[in-house]
Parts: structure tokens; sequence; C-alpha cells
């Protein structure tokens, strides 16, 4: 089965720093990736998806991902954190049939000001 | 607007007390799929549908029951819930299940405490 690991379950960096968030997939499979985002008592909101149309992926505000096939590793960025990105942000894979989401535990990203 | 509608946002019931939670599409998704959130454990799905009259297994579908009778409603059914399934569950749609990158779509969330 498809998995994502996620490490780090809490992340905290100041306002205007990098913002690095990591993903690793298991898969056998070239694997159809995704990142959503979820702020306090809402939904989860796409953020990005990868296609294979290219590594690097770009997303809504300001975040991107890139897909490293030697690292088995989606992991998310962001130039500099603003004070709204503070939210858990997850990854997820589909199933080889294309039925099944599967989410990693998330990170809670913290932005001290 | 697009969106995944679920009802209500908070329920507290009692072990034993059949409820339902109801979750509505107006984007005429085909794939219907509800998800529990909980600590430390990410999102685990329950039940998914692929289109009306067929639902399927996910990874944790003890306890819970799901019809699809019409393509925009898939409601989700405790029938006799335990304390074990406090937890924060999420009802998504999905355009085109066949397609591997067609994202979901999710609702706000329904917080259920069984006491």
């Amino acid at each position: 089965a498809q998995s994502v690991t996620q490490l780090g379950s809490h992340v905290s960096v100041s306002e205007g720093a990098l913002v690095l968030l990591r993903c690793n997939y298991s898969s056998s499979v070239p694997p159809y990736l995704f990142w959503y985002v979820q702020y306090p008592n809402q939904g989860l909101q796409l953020l990005l998806k990868y296609t294979s149309a290219a590594t690097l992926v770009k997303g809504i505000n300001g975040f991107e991902a890139e897909f490293k096939k030697s690292e088995t590793s989606f992991h998310l960025t962001k130039p500099s954190a603003h004070m709204s990105d503070a939210a858990e942000y997850f990854c997820a894979v589909t199933s080889n049939t294309g039925n099944q989401f599967y989410f990693g535990t998330g990170t809670s990203l913290t932005v001290i000001p | 607007e697009a969106q995944v509608t679920q009802n209500p946002r908070y329920l507290i019931t009692v072990t034993g007390k059949k409820l339902t939670v109801t979750c509505s599409q107006n984007m005429n998704h085909e794939y219907m799929s509800w998800y529990r959130q909980d600590p430390g454990l990410g999102l685990r799905q329950i039940y998914y549908s692929m289109n009306v009259e067929v639902t399927d297994k996910g990874d944790v579908p003890e306890g819970y029951k799901v019809s699809r009778k019409e393509k925009r409603n898939f409601p989700l059914i405790l029938e006799s819930p335990s304390p074990n399934q406090t937890s924060l569950y999420f009802c998504a749609s999905r355009a085109t299940p066949g397609v591997y990158n067609s994202p979901l779509h999710f609702g706000n969330g329904t917080r259920l405490t069984v006491t």
C-alpha cells in the first residue's frame, strides 16, 4: 500500500524565514502526491499537486514542492513565512488504483513574530 | 459557490444513540468519501463511493455505515456510537476518481463527541 511520512509533527519558524516541511513517500510506482493545508476550524484546502509534468510544483500562497525520485521526497517550501501561514499541513498520496487517498500525520506550523 | 457541506458542525451524543452526519456536494462529483481525523494519526479513510449505489470500505470502516442513493449526498451513519468514535470527521468529493491527480474537495468538518 502507498504511504507518506511527514517528519516533524511541529515546526516553528520566524516570520520572514524559510519554511521547510518534509514528506517522504513509499511507492513502487510513480506516485501522485498532494499537499493540503488546514486552518483552524476549517476543512483541508489543496495547496498543490504533483502531476509528473514537472518536478518543481508551484502552489497557492507562495508555496512550492519539489519531487525527488532518488530521495522519495516531496518537501514543501516557502521562501518567507507569513503569520497567516500558521496552520496544519498534510502530505497525501493516492493509491495505485487512484480510488483512495493516504494522508501523513500532519505538521503543525507555528510562525513566530 | 462550489462546496461540500456537512451538518452538523458539532455533535455531542451518548453511547448507543444512533446518529447521522450529512454530506452534500454541489459540484456533480462522482466520488465521495469520509475521513476521521485524530491527533497524531492524520486523516484515515472510513468509506468511499465511486458513484451512486457504489460504496467500499476504507481503512477504518468498523462501526460506520454509508449509503449513496443520490449523486450529491453521502451520509455517514453511526448506528451505535461508542466513545472511541469521538473524532473530527470530514467529507470530501472528487470529480474523476480514475484520474490520479484529481484532488479532493473537503467539507468544514463535524466534531463528534460520544460520552
